[in-house]
């Protein structure tokens, strides 16, 4: 049972608008979620967290929503630009454990076109 | 600052083979991590260290071995290689707060034959 998911394989947007990454989880003892960012043929790259003690956390063009009675997280980016075009991780981590242990989801691809 | 460094980049293996992957990081941090992505899938941690002297499994750790060799450098093993474990080995670092970043290491692509 995959306890985190990104549905969407892939997403392709044009540049200038919004692209909006969606990630579903199972587990009630998630509370830190993460997002990572990935270029080919390089590691990943952290992106951007939020605690469950939040809804809302924004940094710059990213801004990253938590609905908790959903199990819902969703990743924005606004403007998106072509250099955004990269594999992004979704992944969760229980109460006091190391964000290190935790699981992720399979991936979605943003495609940004100019 | 080289951050995290991995080597080798790439590698072939024949079945039975043996190998180690190396990690080291230069940003004094106490935990340690390897991972492995496949094909269309997130990564998976097959160990971790929390710091020097200790190792723990993590989801998927059957087949492999590791060693904190020091604070700076986490090595995995492979014993006897199979065709499964073909795939993107991701070496990470962090420092011990629970909460804090990962930074991870430009990985090593496997291909066992």
């Amino acid at each position: 049972d995959q306890q985190v998911k990104q549905n969407s394989p892939s997403l392709s947007v044009q540049e200038g608008r919004i692209s909006i990454l969606n990630c579903d989880y199972t587990n009630s003892m998630f509370d830190y979620f993460l997002w990572y960012k990935k270029y080919p043929a390089e590691g990943p790259t952290f992106l951007i967290s939020i605690s469950s003690i939040k809804d809302k956390n924004e940094d710059g063009r990213f801004t990253v929503f938590l609905n908790k009675s959903a199990k819902h997280l969703s990743l924005h980016i606004v403007p998106s630009q072509p250099g955004d075009s990269a594999v992004y991780f979704c992944a969760a981590s229980p109460v006091n454990t190391n964000a290190g242990k935790s699981t992720f989801g399979d991936g979605t691809t943003l495609t940004v076109k100019p | 600052n080289a951050g995290v460094t991995q080597t080798p980049k790439f590698q072939v293996l024949k079945t039975g083979q043996s190998m180690t992957l190396q990690c080291a990081q230069d940003m004094n941090h106490n935990s340690m991590y390897w991972y492995r992505q496949d094909p269309g899938m997130g990564l998976r941690l097959i160990y971790y260290s929390a710091s020097e002297g200790t190792t723990d499994k993590g989801e998927v750790p059957n087949g492999y071995n590791v060693s904190r060799l020091n604070k700076r450098e986490f090595s995995l093993r492979l014993e006897s290689a199979a065709p499964s474990q073909t795939s993107v080995y991701f070496c990470a670092s962090s420092a011990p707060d629970w909460q804090e970043t990962q930074y991870f290491g430009p990985g090593t692509r496997l291909l066992v034959l």
